[in-house]
């Protein structure tokens, strides 16, 4: 079965500070990965993923993540917070077995000045 | 490009009408999946089409039903409305078929059931 867990579902950090967003994924398939952020009333736009080709994969805004295959982890990350990143992050998981997006339960990040 | 477009943005409607939402995907996009979004559940999957034919369904009872048009633009229609579908419905478009697509998605429809 195919599933992504979130590690923590609210998240604070001070504006300048680095971000750190937990996910760990199960997957019988070679997974594609996928981050999107989701600001309040609004739809859900792609911050990256990844499809198998280099672990560390640069997304829009300064985010970042590894796929730690050893780990069944794809943690997001960012070096400096901004107050415009407060919004609710989901880790999904697409696997070749079907075309459904798998999400997780979403982590809401608050950016404190 | 423009993006994925859903109509209409806001629904309110009462227990045991139907309701249709439409979406459009990005132009040359030929699948559309539909996602309903939850405080509860959070986001569950629907279904997808591709050319006009639903390759995967979740795990909704059919009053929850699609379709999608030879202009690759999708319709979902909700019978007999209860409560508890009342949520965010989203849209999302992919190029092809392939699984490792990205899925690109629309504002989403906001339905209200009273």
């Amino acid at each position: 079965a195919q599933s992504v867990t979130q590690l923590d579902s609210h998240v604070s950090v001070s504006e300048g500070t680095p971000v750190l967003l937990r996910c760990n994924y199960s997957s019988s398939y070679s997974p594609s990965l996928f981050w999107y952020v989701q600001h309040p009333n609004k739809g859900l736009q792609l911050l990256l993923k990844y499809t198998s080709a280099a672990t560390l994969v640069k997304g829009i805004n300064g985010f970042e993540a590894e796929f730690k295959k050893s780990e069944t982890s794809f943690h997001l990350t960012k070096p400096s917070a901004h107050m415009s990143d407060a919004a609710e992050y989901f880790c999904v998981l697409n696997s070749n077995s079907g075309y459904a997006l798998n999400f997780g339960k979403g982590t809401s990040l608050l950016v404190t000045p | 490009k423009a993006g994925v477009t859903q109509t209409p943005r806001y629904l309110i409607k009462t227990r045991g009408q139907q309701v249709t939402l439409s979406c459009s995907p990005i132009s040359g996009h030929r699948s559309v999946s539909w996602y309903q979004q939850t405080p509860g559940q959070g986001l569950q999957f629907l279904f997808e089409y591709f050319s006009e034919t639903q390759r995967n369904k979740g795990n909704f009872p059919g009053r929850f039903s699609g379709r999608q048009f030879s202009n690759s633009r999708s319709e979902m229609n909700v019978s007999t409305l209860e409560l508890g579908d009342s949520a965010l419905y989203l849209c999302a478009s992919s190029l092809e078929a392939s699984g490792r697509e990205t899925q690109y998605f629309g504002p989403g429809t906001r339905l209200l059931v009273l």
